[in-house]
């Protein structure tokens, strides 16, 4: 089955506990992207990436970082995570970025920081 | 002013009935219009795509009007499984998506 696969679904961490959060597809999908949602803001970019070892800043990269080393993942990583990282957080990919093409979602991360 | 605004509703309606959302935008040079789906706590599915004549999908609508910057969805013959979170999502550039806070629907017997 065609999927976007984040793992956790659910984590409670404590500040400065590093963490990462895992994405990956089946699809040989080119295009992988990391979304955070929060109430009334709407899902804003973190981090993109266009293919294998290319990423790039999304608009509220600040805490984050990321990596593409195979084509397949793009995991999320928080050095030192902070309250205001609390949020629940999307993995998407798509087959050649974003002109007219349909963005798949992983099933979401709800993080929270104590 | 937000790049893609909504209404956050919620819209109440009964079954059976037609609803239309609107969705305006700030930036004229946008390229792209979406429609995706969100249930509560789970990921955004892409609905339909809005093109400029206008698109049809079974008992959903989509016009766009680029004069006035604005998206529509209208649903006719509301069903309880539509009940959700209606995203208005706009491409600005080959690698930026700009998502709506959403619309909420809720269709009740």
């Amino acid at each position: 089955e065609a999927q976007v696969t984040q793992n956790p679904r659910y984590l409670i961490t404590v500040t400065g506990k590093k963490l990462t959060v895992t994405c990956s597809q089946n699809m040989n999908h080119e295009y992988m992207s990391w979304y955070r949602q929060d109430p009334g803001l709407g899902l804003r970019q973190i981090y993109y990436s266009m293919n294998v070892e290319v990423t790039d800043k999304g608009d509220v990269p600040e805490g984050y970082k990321v990596s593409r080393k195979e084509k397949r993942n793009f995991p999320l990583i928080l050095e030192s995570p902070s309250p205001n990282q609390t949020s629940l957080y999307f993995c998407a990919s798509s087959l050649r970025g974003l002109k007219n093409e349909k963005l798949f979602f992983g099933s979401g991360t709800q993080l929270s920081v104590l | 002013r937000k790049e893609v605004e909504q209404d956050p509703g919620p819209f109440n309606v009964p079954e059976g009935a037609t609803v239309a959302f609107n969705c305006t935008y700030s930036n004229s040079a946008s390229q792209s219009f979406f429609w995706y789906r969100q249930d509560c706590r789970k990921e955004p599915k892409l609905l339909m795509s809005v093109y400029s004549s206008g698109n049809e999908d079974g008992r959903f609508t989509a016009q766009l009007n680029r004069a006035s910057q604005y998206i529509s969805l209208l649903i006719r013959d509301s069903k309880l499984s539509d009940s959700a979170t209606y995203l208005c999502v706009v491409r600005v550039n080959t690698d930026k998506l700009i998502f709506g806070t959403g619309t909420r629907l809720q269709v009740f017997p």
